[in-house]
């Protein structure tokens, strides 16, 4: 059965660092996501990606932010400068049609010294 | 405001009993989503539920909605402990994106 695959599993930086976490979502999947858990806390969204464009984003969203589809497998989001509240759980998600459940990946845990 | 709020936030029970998780929302919604989340692992998708569905059910899952009261409930038949994990309700807000807003758990631990 086709899964998302996400990559680094576990990756620490130093504060003000530029961080670049993969995921590689099912393929024939249109709608990608990008959500967050601080630990302990709820599963937030991020951004949504539609088209090769973004779709939505949070307030969390901010320009440190940014996402990218460059070669249709791969789908990355970039912090460009780290912060200790960074540190969290990033999941990719995706669907095919517009009502459909949303298919996780394992996630990354991001870790900012 | 809060959307798809969980409770009870913690429930622990005997292996081969019922857990009911109870999730309201706030908005009008497109559907209505449960999740798994094993301790510090990925979300499992367990089933989704349109806002003109009343009841459906997969295996030992049973999930309601009622639209009129912005709730849905999640129901665990014959529980075994490799039910113990955190369970999450997610919906897609009624005219917007699909994106996903969760609640914040129900962590349900089954004991042996």
């Amino acid at each position: 059965e086709p899964e998302v695959t996400q990559t680094p599993s576990h990756q620490v930086t130093q504060m003000g660092q530029e961080v670049i976490l993969r995921c590689v979502p099912i393929s024939n999947h249109l709608y990608f996501y990008w959500y967050r858990q601080i630990l302990g806390q709820k599963v937030e969204f991020l951004v949504s990606f539609y088209n090769n464009e973004i779709s939505e984003k949070s307030e969390i969203f901010d320009d440190q932010f940014s996402v990218e589809r460059p070669d249709g497998s791969n789908f990355t989001l970039k912090i460009r400068s780290t912060k200790l509240e960074d540190s969290a759980m990033y999941f990719c998600a995706g669907h095919l049609a517009e009502v459909d459940e949303q298919f996780f990946g394992p996630g990354t845990r991001l870790t900012v010294l | 405001s809060q959307q798809g709020e969980e409770d009870p936030q913690a429930l622990s029970i005997q292996e081969g009993e019922n857990a009911t998780m109870n999730c309201s929302y706030k908005t009008s919604i497109n559907n209505l989503q449960w999740y798994r989340q094993n301790s510090g692992r990925g979300l499992v998708h367990l089933i989704l539920i349109r806002s003109n569905e009343r009841e459906k059910h997969s295996g030992r899952l049973r999930v309601t909605l009622d639209t009129s009261k912005k709730s849905s409930s999640l129901l665990i038949t014959a529980s075994r402990a490799a039910d113990t994990a955190s369970y999450f309700c997610a919906t897609v807000t009624q005219g917007g994106s699909e994106k996903l807003v969760f609640g914040k758990g129900t962590k349900l631990t089954v004991n042996p």
